[in-house]
């Protein structure tokens, strides 16, 4: 069975700049999760979709993060302005509902802002 | 807002020693996850504890869930340098599937 995909694996860029994360989940899986994972931290939760539809963005920098998740399956994840504060692990994960089930996380998108 | 505190943050120890990391958490939850992660990979779940009293063991791993207390402890027996990664816990409440990490232990099993 194919995991969590994500990419790019690394990402280096210079503050006031643009990034973009991809991650398609596993075949099936309604729910797909972004987590911020800062160095020396648990993954904190950014979004929640259930199939195309936000069910939790409260923790999600809404003046510089965005999200989608067109016709339900894969989703990007998008920085406009990085700060330096954003340098992080991004981590995508997936599961088939959105009650009692197991999260399959990806091996997440290390991000770097200069 | 729901606090998870672990300790230790890090664990020296040698082979075949015990140790347990211990997970504090606020307010009453629905479930418990204990995760693995080893350097620049991603999450590996190890337990998922559902009820109060609830014990899970796979290898040299145990994990207990006390409601009651908001405690979670996660045993190691005999630790093994593989056993050498950081180890979250993870608690879900209000329904869903919103899990709020721990602060990690990050554990090393010195040969």
């Amino acid at each position: 069975e194919a995991g969590v995909a994500q990419s790019p694996r690394y990402k280096i860029i210079e503050k006031r700049q643009s990034v973009a994360f991809w991650c398609n989940p596993i075949s099936g899986h309604a729910t797909l999760y972004w987590y911020q994972q800062i160095l020396g931290q648990g993954p904190k939760l950014l979004i929640q979709f259930q199939n195309n539809g936000v069910v939790d963005d409260s923790q999600l920098p809404k003046d510089r993060f965005s999200a989608e998740r067109l016709k339900g399956v894969d989703s990007t994840l998008k920085i406009q302005p990085a700060k330096l504060e954003d340098s992080a692990v991004y981590l995508c994960a997936s599961s088939l509902g959105w009650v009692d089930e197991k999260l399959f996380f990806g091996s997440g998108t290390q991000l770097s802002v200069l | 807002e729901l606090k998870v505190e672990q300790n230790p943050l890090f664990l020296s120890m040698q082979e075949g020693k015990n140790y347990t990391i211990y997970c504090n958490y606020s307010t009453t939850s629905d479930r418990l996850y204990w995760y693995r992660q080893d350097p620049g990979k991603s999450l590996e779940s190890l337990f998922v504890l559902l009820s109060n009293g609830a014990v899970k063991q796979e290898g040299r791993l145990m994990a207990s869930l006390d409601t009651k207390a908001r405690l979670s402890t996660l045993h190691i027996t005999a630790a093994v340098h593989d056993l050498s990664a950081t180890y979250f816990c993870a608690v879900v409440t209000g329904g869903g599937n919103k899990l709020t990490f721990g602060t990690g232990t990050q554990l090393k099993v010195e040969l």
